[in-house]
């Protein structure tokens, strides 16, 4: 399996500033994904992290808002731009393809962000 | 957009019960995965379904996918608290990417 570090994992935020949440996997994945998720509801996937290339955004999702960065097979960053309220969820960094299973999904244990 | 309605939403039942939850799509998903989330931490992956029809039992737990590949179900036998859990379906689109179902809050109470 893969173990998926995110940090921070909560912060609280003013509105109108940005907070970039870093996501570690301790192994060489081939797919990488954030996700959002209101406690208790379902997710959204919000792009795929593309190593050496712009980031995949789903539709309702762009990149001024969220840019993403992924410089490596082990490590991604999704930062929330100019946040407002509407911004307070939990984002979920995800990750695929590792050495030795390709097809399961592993989560990170997400970051809670609640803006003022 | 592929969407994946789920049934209950929420599921209150006593320890030693039985319960089915469903995943239903209009669409076709190449598999279907379920996980369990507990507060505080991410997903984790229970089972994947990928054959039309195809069965699979974990413990107490039998997941069924639907001949068409648009639907499944989660059946858990005789509960425990243990069980209580936020359990998601999704489907398996391009690339390893996922469309979540709604979720189902299932609380099982001693």
């Amino acid at each position: 399996s893969a173990v998926i570090s995110q940090k921070p994992s909560r912060d609280i935020c003013q509105r109108g500033t940005s907070l970039t949440i870093q996501c570690q996997v301790d192994s060489q994945v081939t797919m990488m994904f954030w996700y959002r998720q209101q406690p208790g509801q379902s997710l959204t996937l919000i792009a795929t992290a593309n190593q050496g290339s712009e980031a995949t955004y789903e539709s309702g999702f762009v990149i001024d808002k969220f840019p993403i960065s992924r410089p490596n097979l082990t490590f991604s960053t999704l930062t929330v731009s100019n946040m407002s309220p509407e911004d307070s969820s939990i984002y979920l960094c995800s990750a695929a393809g590792t050495r030795f299973n390709t097809g399961e999904l592993f989560f990170g244990e997400g970051s809670r962000l609640t803006v003022l | 957009t592929q969407l994946l309605e789920q049934s209950p939403q929420f599921l209150s039942i006593q320890e030693g019960e039985n319960l089915t939850v469903y995943c239903n799509s209009s669409s076709v998903f190449s598999s279907l995965q379920w996980y369990r989330q507990e507060p505080g931490e991410g997903p984790v992956l229970l089972v994947t379904v990928v054959t039309g029809g195809e069965v699979k039992k974990l413990k107490r737990l039998t997941f069924q996918f639907g001949d068409a590949r648009k639907d499944s179900s989660l059946h858990i036998t005789a509960a425990q608290p243990g069980d209580t859990g936020l359990y998601l379906c999704a489907g398996e689109t391009s690339g390893s990417r996922l469309t979540f179902g709604e979720g189902t809050q299932l609380t099982v109470n001693p």
